[in-house]
């Protein structure tokens, strides 16, 4: 069981919007920055957010990144069929002294 | 391009040993914190350890402190990962990463996948 808590799955239509949420504690999402990433069957990862809302040159807009308190969220709009991954919220724990990861959610584009 | 190349990957009996490495080219290798994330088959993704740029700082997940560790050779544009004690829980496939500051990473390898077993 993940430290950071993410929805195993999520699903919408071609076109929609999806949000995915990442949350933990005061000791990594609530004093850390958050970051973010996609990865496509049999592929490695890839970052689409760092500190919480900064896009890697070549990420699109339609991805967005923002953190409240000790809870972090993924958007997603114009959704894709390309868009089906997993996707990861990760961040430091101060306390742990180790990065963590959630423990992913299959995002589903009906 | 920025290439991160594993080797070291294999079948081991448990309670055995097995040494990663991680060649890295196209960048300024020792301006950067490395790390290894792993994923079991089937499973999310699982960080590892991480070192700093001159290697003076590491850090691991408590499930491998003592058993596993990691370090650089900034000549050799290298990363390893020493793996001692080794479990069947270990079983995954390593990637080597590169950071983009101590967190967040930039860059993965194609990953090396560990099998423990007997």
């Amino acid at each position: 069981q993940s430290v950071l808590t993410q929805p195993p799955s999520v699903s919408a239509a071609p076109g929609q919007k999806v949000t995915i949420s990442c949350s933990g504690s005061s000791s990594n999402i609530g004093n850390n920055f958050v970051s973010w990433y996609q990865q496509l069957p049999g592929t490695a990862p890839k970052v689409l957010i760092y500190e919480n809302n900064k896009r890697p040159s070549g990420i699109p807009e339609r991805i967005s990144g923002s953190k409240s308190g000790t809870s972090a969220t993924l958007g997603i709009t114009g959704l894709q069929t390309g868009d089906e991954a997993d996707y990861y919220c990760g961040a430091w724990d101060s306390s742990l002294r180790a990065v963590l990861f959630g423990g992913g959610t299959k995002l589903t584009v009906l | 391009e920025v290439q991160l190349v594993e080797s070291g990957g294999g079948l081991v009996q448990p309670g055995g040993s097995l040494r990663l490495s991680c060649a890295v080219s196209g960048l300024t290798f020792s301006r950067f914190w490395m790390s290894w994330v792993r994923q079991a088959p089937g499973k999310g993704l699982e960080w590892v350890a991480n070192i700093k740029e001159d290697g003076s700082e590491k850090y691991y997940v408590d499930s491998v402190k003592g058993r596993f560790t990691i370090s650089r050779d900034n000549a050799k544009e290298s990363v390893y990962l020493q793996m001692n004690s080794l479990r069947v829980d270990d079983t995954a496939v390593y990637y080597c990463a590169k950071g983009a500051g101590m967190v967040v990473i930039d860059y993965w390898g194609q990953g090396a996948l560990v099998i423990v077993s007997s």
